[in-house]
């Protein structure tokens, strides 16, 4: 399968600063993206949905002013979580899928565990 | 408003038996099925795609189709231990969107 990396891995910040999540897929050209958010015990609960060149499309109750996507290539996304507060503290997983190069499924990227202190 | 129902579990088999997961879904018009593995604090692992009905073999992995029905199985022959895990159900209507729908996932515990 196709290859999804995500950096970092692991993030801790104090409340009030801004903490980028990078999003690549290595081996071939994601149409879309997607980010997902865990907590702990829970099940995945997508966040939003970004293809490449156009504005994400956030899914209902996510803040799109706090959680900043850009889409700016075919290879690479960023989540930015702006003024970060312990309550964002997760796991932020991206995934990218597209028909490009054949791959119809959907490879999620490693996950960043983010902890704002 | 698109389903995927999933058993949350926990499914508990011994070593060596047959672990059986199942998901059933909402949207008739439903095309591309998966299953993914999630251990604990990792990102999930495809390990799985089905498009047509009846059943997918990929090693110890079987996955089985039924539309007429709207569900999706997932078998896993010979447990291992190493197979504990979540295993989600995603399920993707046909057309341009590749937001696919998931399950809430089953817990599976495999005991020596």
């Amino acid at each position: 399968g196709a290859v999804v990396s995500q950096h970092p891995s692991r993030v801790i910040c104090k409340s009030g600063t801004s903490v980028k999540i990078e999003c690549r897929s290595l081996d071939f050209q994601a149409t879309t993206m997607f980010w997902y958010r865990q907590f702990p015990k829970q099940s995945l609960m997508l966040m939003a949905t970004s293809n490449e060149g156009s504005k994400a499309t956030y899914e209902q109750g996510v803040e799109k002013d706090k959680f900043l996507i850009n889409h700016a290539s075919l290879t690479l996304s960023t989540l930015t979580v702006t003024s970060a507060h312990p309550e964002d503290s997760s796991f932020y997983i991206c995934s990218a899928g597209g028909t490009s190069g054949g791959y119809n499924e959907q490879f999620f990227g490693p996950g960043t565990r983010l902890t704002v202190l | 408003q698109k389903e995927v129902e999933q058993n949350s579990g926990p499914l508990s088999v011994p070593e060596g038996a047959i672990a059986s997961l199942n998901c059933t879904y909402s949207d008739r018009g439903s095309q591309s099925f998966f299953w993914y593995r999630q251990y604990s604090g990792k990102s999930p692992e495809l390990i799985m795609s089905i498009y047509s009905n009846g059943d997918k073999e990929d090693g110890r992995f079987t996955a089985q189709l039924n539309k007429a029905s709207q569900y999706v199985s997932l078998l896993i022959r010979d447990s291992q231990p190493s197979d504990s895990a979540t295993y989600l159900c995603a399920v993707r209507t046909s057309g341009g969107s590749y937001i696919p729908t998931f399950g809430r996932g089953t817990s599976l515990i495999v005991h020596p």
